[in-house]
């Protein structure tokens, strides 16, 4: 089993709706969880942390499930600018390495 | 804003040459990474390196070695390059303390023949 795995898509969603997805990690010692976007042909940057408590920015949302072992990523009136590679990343338990999964594309339609 | 500078943005070398990938910030971090990153198998961590002169394996540091003479500057080095070795490399770097913020360079493509 992957340490961290997220469906890769594509998801292919209209201007203005709304769109979520999930990533799962297995081990249970992990400490910290952020979601990352990279465009095409460019490198990955941060787009969010994800709390405990959950944490909400503009149009973005993030939660954290430690009972299920997984993050989610819900965006809301999506735009064209959204469209990207979104990449779950898990900072491991004890050794400070992050664990990136293998992103999940999502292309926002006019 | 932080700069992660990789000096080639596209490389092409033979089976077995040597090669020296690059990598620059500006901003004094203590923490410097490279990854590769394969389609469907995601950015790999190769090595890392948390100060000066040091160094730490990653998940798939078989067939590269990394030198770090200078805080601003991480080396990541193919010894005798094969063509499994064709991939997107990617330097980061960080302020440190563990789960902080990556700043990526640009990536070098590497394609080996």
């Amino acid at each position: 089993r992957k340490e961290v795995e997220q469906d890769p898509g594509p998801f292919n969603v209209p201007e203005g709706a709304t769109v979520a997805f999930n990533c799962t990690y297995s081990n249970s010692a992990s400490q910290s969880f952020f979601w990352y976007r990279q465009d095409c042909r460019k490198e990955p940057k941060l787009l969010m942390s994800v709390y405990s408590s959950g944490n909400e920015d503009g149009r973005f949302t993030a939660q954290l499930n430690r009972a299920s072992q997984y993050i989610s990523l819900l965006i809301r009136d999506s735009k064209l600018s959204d469209s990207a590679t979104y990449l779950c990343v898990v900072l491991r338990g004890g050794n400070e390495k992050l664990t990136f999964g293998t992103g999940t594309r999502l292309t926002i339609i006019p | 804003d932080v700069k992660v500078t990789q000096s080639s943005r596209y490389l092409v070398k033979r089976t077995g040459e040597k090669v020296f990938l690059e990598c620059v910030q500006d901003m004094d971090h203590e923490n410097m990474f490279w990854y590769r990153q394969d389609p469907g198998l995601g950015l790999r961590l190769i090595y890392f390196s948390y100060d000066v002169k040091m160094k730490e394996k990653g998940d798939i540091p078989e067939g590269y070695s990394v030198s770090r003479e200078k805080k601003e500057r991480f080396s990541l080095i193919l010894e005798s390059a094969s063509t499994n070795q064709t991939s997107m490399y990617l330097c980061a770097s960080s302020f440190g303390g563990g789960g902080e913020k990556l700043f990526f360079g640009s990536g070098t493509q590497l394609s080996v023949l």
